[in-house]
C-alpha cells in the first residue's frame, strides 16, 4: 500500500519568511497530492491540490510543486504571515487517501 | 458549497457503552464517505470507506465488530463504537467526496469522544 513520509515534523520561521514542507510517497499509482492546514480541534482544510499530469501549481502565496519521477512533492509558502502558523498535512492517492505525518508550522512576529 | 456535518462534536461517555456519530453531506451527494482517528499531534488513520448502500471497507487493524459503519443514505453515514473503552478515546472525522470521479475529501468538523 501507499506510504507517506513528510518533513520537517516542526518548521519555524519569521513573519515574510518562505516555509517549504517535503513530502514522498511510494505508490506511482497515486495521482491525486492534497495539501490539508488543520488548527488546533479542528477539522482539515484543503488549501490546495495537484494531479499526476500538472507539476506546478500556485494559488497566490501557496505553491506546490510534483515530480512524478522521484515521487515527492513540497508546499511552499511565500510571504509567511501569523496565521499561517496550523499544522500542514500533506496526503496521496486518488479517493482513498495517506496522509502524512504533519508538520507543525510557527510564523513568529 | 460542499459542507459536511458532525453530531455530535463532543462526548463522554462510560466504558461499555455504545456512542453513534453522524456524518452528513449538507449540499452534495455523497457517493463515498471516509472515517478517520487522529490522536493527540498525530496524523489522520484512515479506519475504514464507506459507500453508499454497500458494506464498509475496513484498514487492516480496524475492527469491524467494534467500529459498525452505516452509509443508507448519499448524505448520511454513521459510526458506532461499541463496547467503547478508554483507549477508543479520541478525535473522530468523517469526509465525504462529491462524485465517483472526483477526488477532494470535504471534512467534516470532527467529534471528540472520552470513554471514561
Amino acid at each position: 500500500g501507499e506510504n507517506v513520509e513528510q518533513h520537517p515534523s516542526t518548521l519555524s520561521v519569521q513573519e515574510g519568511d518562505s516555509a517549504v514542507i517535503k513530502c514522498t510517497y511510494s505508490d506511482s499509482a497515486s495521482n491525486y497530492f492534497p495539501w490539508y492546514k488543520q488548527e488546533l480541534g479542528k477539522r482539515p482544510q484543503l488549501i490546495i491540490d495537484i494531479r499526476s499530469n500538472v507539476g506546478e501549481k500556485k494559488d497566490q502565496r501557496i505553491a506546490v510543486t510534483l515530480n512524478k519521477t522521484a515521487k515527492h512533492f513540497s508546499l511552499h509558502i511565500t510571504e509567511t504571515q501569523p496565521e499561517d502558523s496550523a499544522v500542514y498535512f500533506c496526503a496521496a492517492g486518488f479517493q482513498k487517501l495517506v496522509f502524512g505525518t504533519g508538520t507543525r508550522l510557527l510564523v513568529s512576529p | 458549497g460542499a459542507v459536511v456535518s458532525q453530531h455530535p462534536s463532543w462526548v463522554i461517555c462510560k466504558s461499555g457503552t455504545s456512542v453513534k456519530i453522524e456524518c452528513r453531506s449538507l449540499d452534495f451527494q455523497a457517493t463515498t464517505m471516509f472515517w478517520y482517528r487522529q490522536f493527540p499531534k498525530q496524523s489522520l488513520m484512515l479506519m475504514a470507506t464507506s459507500n453508499e448502500g454497500s458494506k464498509a471497507t475496513y484498514e487492516q487493524g480496524v475492527e469491524k465488530d467494534k467500529f459498525l459503519i452505516n452509509h443508507a443514505s448519499l448524505t448520511l453515514s454513521t459510526l458506532t463504537v461499541t463496547s467503547a473503552h478508554p483507549e477508543d478515546s479520541s478525535f473522530y472525522i468523517c469526509s465525504a467526496i462529491q462524485g465517483a470521479q472526483k477526488e477532494t475529501q470535504y471534512f467534516g468538523p470532527g467529534t471528540r469522544l472520552l470513554v471514561l
